[in-house]
């Protein structure tokens, strides 16, 4: 059974302040994608990252970076300095076959 | 721009009407996915399709069915609507292969009354 877990519902911060947004993940499969996707007002989903089972590597881009454990099955997503434009929910995602989401966390940052 | 299109954007539906939702895949795209997201929850993926077959299926009941073209472009058909069925309707567009990212539409607001 594939399932992901997105303990935080809501966070709010302060403008720059940073933020992490934490990620469970349940899979049996060996080969595995964890995806972060926000999701502004509007409702469009915006891919954000891709991460495959095989590399653990965490990645930075600009204020954005993301810490993958296997031994954790942690996926987790970190904002350095937040600006009110980063505002939306965020989901984090697993694909085996399908694409399964969390239930996201809504992310509020107040000037 | 992702190039995944959606229509309508919103729908007012009575119980128990039937219900098409489509879905313009992005270029170059072959796989559709289709996800309802109830307000406040993730997107709940129901169903996916590639060469026009259906190609994985969550935990949806028969009444929603699917529809890929030889184009890509895709319907989601929901027959007997109930009030739970009130949703965002997300589409999905991808590679068939696993590890590549999914593009979303806006999303199709249906509102079941």
């Amino acid at each position: 059974a594939q399932k992901v877990t997105q303990a935080q519902t809501e966070i709010s911060v302060v403008e720059k302040e940073d933020v992490t947004l934490d990620c469970v993940y349940e899979t049996r499969d060996t080969t595995y994608y964890l995806f972060w996707y926000k999701q502004p007002p509007s409702g469009e989903l915006v891919f954000l990252i891709r991460r495959n089972s095989f590399d653990e590597q965490n990645e930075i881009s600009g204020r954005y970076s993301w810490n993958f454990q296997k031994s954790t099955s942690s996926f987790n997503f970190t904002i350095t300095a937040s600006q009110v434009v980063d505002s939306a929910v965020y989901f984090c995602a697993l694909r085996c076959n399908d694409m399964r989401f969390g239930a996201g966390t809504r992310l509020t940052v107040k000037p | 721009e992702t190039g995944v299109t959606q229509s309508p954007t919103h729908l007012i539906k009575t119980r128990g009407q039937q219900v098409t939702l489509r879905c313009s895949s992005q270029s170059g795209h072959n796989t559709v996915s289709w996800y309802q997201q109830a307000l406040g929850q993730g997107p709940q993926f129901i169903f996916q399709y590639y060469r026009e077959e259906e190609n994985g299926r969550g935990n949806f009941p028969p009444r929603f069915s699917g529809l890929q073209f030889p184009n890509y472009s895709s319907e989601l058909n929901v027959n007997a609507l109930e009030l739970d069925d009130s949703a965002l309707y997300l589409c999905a567009s991808s590679l068939f292969q696993l590890g590549t990212e999914a593009f979303f539409g806006q999303g199709t607001r249906l509102t079941v009354v």
